[in-house]
């Protein structure tokens, strides 16, 4: 059974750039997260889905990061314009929600370098 | 902002010990709690879960919960060099929508 795929696994930008993240979640799984990691600041949960629509952006560092989930296959992540800053690894992580378990498993993620 | 709190480490421990990850957490209305393993340079694994007060045993794996002091630990009997890895705490409250708040993780080395 396929796990999470995010795509690409390393992107190399340059400020100012336009970054598209890809994410394609477990199949049959209802939720679909957005996570940053860094040193500093550990794991950030960005944004999440349920359904395709989103129920909670409140971690979105600011309107230059937005998602979309168009289906219930495939969710974008795009950061315009980028900067160094938003350096990172970004995940993508899936769920199926059920009465007692919020398990979530994670893509193998995007390591991002904004120079 | 409810905290997760974890001891960076690193927890330096040999091989065929027991070793022992901790992890506390501020909010009351906590009520899930989660293990994530996580090498270097890779993506969160999931572990061990625990919903109840106890111990709950997976292979060389127990996690054990206290609600009332608000504490969760993860042991790894009989410890290998590949266990050796970053584990993170993550908890979740029932009304809190569906997000897992994390700590930053434990690091762990088993030494041969």
């Amino acid at each position: 059974d396929a796990g999470v795929i995010q795509s690409p696994r390393h992107e190399v930008t340059e400020m100012g750039q336009e970054v598209t993240l890809r994410c394609k979640p477990i199949s049959g799984h209802d939720y679909l997260f957005w996570y940053r990691q860094t040193m500093m600041r550990g794991l950030e949960l960005l944004i999440y889905f349920n359904n395709n629509v989103p129920i909670d952006d409140s971690g979105m560092p600011e309107d230059r990061f937005s998602a979309k989930m168009p289906n219930a296959s495939f969710s974008t992540l795009k950061i315009q314009p980028s900067e160094p800053r938003d350096s990172a690894v970004y995940f993508c992580a899936s769920s199926l929600r059920t009465h007692y378990s919020y398990e979530q498993y994670f893509g193998p993620g995007t390591r991002l370098t904004v120079t | 902002q409810k905290e997760v709190e974890q001891n960076s480490g690193p927890l330096s421990v040999p091989e065929g010990a027991i070793a022992s990850l901790n992890c506390t957490y501020s909010d009351r209305g906590s009520q899930s709690f989660f293990w994530y393993r996580q090498y270097s340079g890779k993506s969160p694994e999931l572990i061990m879960s625990i919903y109840s007060n106890g111990d709950k045993e997976d292979g060389r794996f127990t996690a054990q919960l206290n609600k009332a002091s608000q504490y969760v630990s993860l042991l790894i009997r009989d410890s290998q060099p590949s266990d050796s890895a970053t584990y993170l705490c993550a908890v979740h409250r029932w009304d809190s929508g569906y997000a897992l708040n994390f700590g930053k993780g434990t690091s762990l080395l088993v030494t041969p």
